[in-house]
């Protein structure tokens, strides 16, 4: 299996612009999870979903922030406007079942920066 | 509130010598815990993880940890550092729901 999929790996963009985020996970998995990791405020939940359907999104920082989960092999997190203060590496993962106990598997990340 | 503390940011050992990683856990009742290991530029990757049970968990590349409920600890263990586990640690906790705390990270630096 190839793993959790993030794309793209590094992501420059200005200002005010539109970022969107794509994570695919592994396949057969049912949960799916986006983090955010930055210096200050370390690794954060941002939303998770369960058989495509948001399950927390108390995560999310502001309305700025949105993500979609269309299919079970597919999400994305989009930052409508960015801002510098996005600048991270947002990490997605996922685990195969519905219970916590599950280890859950990590992309390698999407590093961005907002100038 | 809910947190996870690993006390220290940073830690540097000789290659060859023994490590300890601290972290405590706050919590109302007994979290589930883990510890991951993140590489430089890539994703986190699990170590090991307690639930329930032998206190002393086994866990990937030569890693122990050991809950102490007493101590609200789960300190990471390896009797002998290799180079190659030069990187970041994060200790991590869950309770109900799938929202899972990680502690700041502790950036091993391993020397020769």
């Amino acid at each position: 299996d190839a793993g959790v999929i993030q794309s793209p790996r590094h992501e420059v963009t200005e200002m005010g612009q539109e970022v969107t985020l794509r994570c695919k996970p592994i396949s057969g998995h049912n949960s799916l999870f986006w983090y955010r990791q930055t210096m200050m405020r370390g690794l954060e939940l941002l939303i998770y979903f369960n058989n495509n359907v948001p399950i927390d999104d108390s995560g999310m920082p502001e309305d700025r922030f949105s993500a979609k989960m269309p299919n079970a092999s597919f999400s994305t997190l989009k930052i409508q406007p960015s801002e510098p203060r996005d600048s991270a590496v947002y990490f997605c993962a996922s685990i195969t079942g519905t219970t916590y106990q599950e280890t859950q598997y990590f992309g390698p990340g999407t590093r961005l920066l907002v100038l | 509130a809910q947190s996870v503390t690993q006390p220290d940011i940073h830690i540097t050992v000789s290659e060859g010598a023994s490590l300890e990683l601290r972290c405590n856990y706050s919590y109302g009742a007994t979290p589930y815990l883990f510890w991951y290991v993140q590489s430089p530029g890539q994703g986190l990757q699990l170590l090991l993880k307690y639930f329930s049970g032998d206190t002393l968990v086994q866990g990937i590349k030569g890693f122990e940890a050991e809950f102490k409920r007493s101590q609200s600890s789960f300190n990471l263990r390896k009797p002998s550092v290799h180079w190659s586990d030069a990187a970041e640690y994060f200790c991590a906790a869950v309770t109900g729901g799938f929202k899972t705390i990680f502690g700041a990270g502790t950036r091993l630096f391993v020397k020769a």
